[in-house]
């Protein structure tokens, strides 16, 4: 059983690119949360989704930053017109139900120059 | 706002020599605490998660225990393949709120 995917693993963009990040939860997890570390702080709670539905967006910046797990695919961060301060490593976790033990991912690590 | 906090920043043992670590917290309702292993360039490994004052889990040189105010874990003997970030989270008990609260973690070296 093949555990939380992420990729890129790296990613370099350059101020006001682009940014997208992919998560593939384990499967049979239908709860996906988004985590971003930020050098030498710990890691800070994003957003929370279920399928189609975005539940909990109160950790997300309100501008440039945006959400999806649809129903067929990968959910998806994307980081829009990047800035150095979004470099990091963005975590994704899933969990099977709601208050499980949820699960991490690798890790995507952004370096924005 | 909930808060987690874990000392030491930083723990050098040597090989054999057992210790804790602590892991306190504010939180409306604790709907459970978890505890994470990190690697350096990898993502947090579960560990443990505690529901309630008085619970405890092992897993090999590794004990976690819970109080209503903070959560230790436990390294008995450990081995330089232990070394790692530990880090504590708490879950808060509101309705809908799945959201893990992290502490900043103890970064744990130990030498041979």
């Amino acid at each position: 059983n093949a555990g939380v995917m992420q990729n890129p693993r790296h990613l370099v963009r350059r101020r006001g690119q682009e940014a997208r990040l992919r998560c593939s939860p384990m499967k049979g997890h239908s709860h996906v949360y988004w985590y971003r570390q930020l050098p030498e702080e710990g890691l800070k709670f994003m957003v929370y989704l279920q399928k189609e539905n975005i539940i909990d967006e109160s950790g997300m910046p309100k501008e440039r930053f945006s959400a999806e797990f649809p129903k067929e695919g990968p959910s998806i961060l994307r980081i829009q017109q990047v800035v150095r301060g979004d470099s990091a490593a963005y975590f994704c976790a899933s969990s099977p139900l709601r208050n499980n033990e949820q699960f991490f991912g690798p890790g995507t690590r952004l370096t924005v120059l | 706002e909930d808060q987690v906090t874990q000392s030491p920043e930083a723990l050098r043992l040597q090989e054999g020599e057992s210790s804790s670590l602590n892991c306190s917290y504010t939180v409306s309702g604790l709907r459970g605490l978890f505890w994470y292993r990190q690697d350096p360039g990898k993502g947090p490994e579960f560990l443990f998660t505690l529901y309630s004052a008085g619970e405890e889990k092992e897993k090999e040189r590794l004990k976690a225990t819970l109080t209503k105010k903070e959560s230790f874990l436990h390294i008995t003997a450990p081995k330089p393949e232990d070394s790692a970030t530990y880090l504590c989270a708490v879950q808060e008990g509101v309705q809908g709120a799945q959201k893990l609260v992290f502490g900043q973690g103890t970064r744990l070296t130990i030498n041979p």
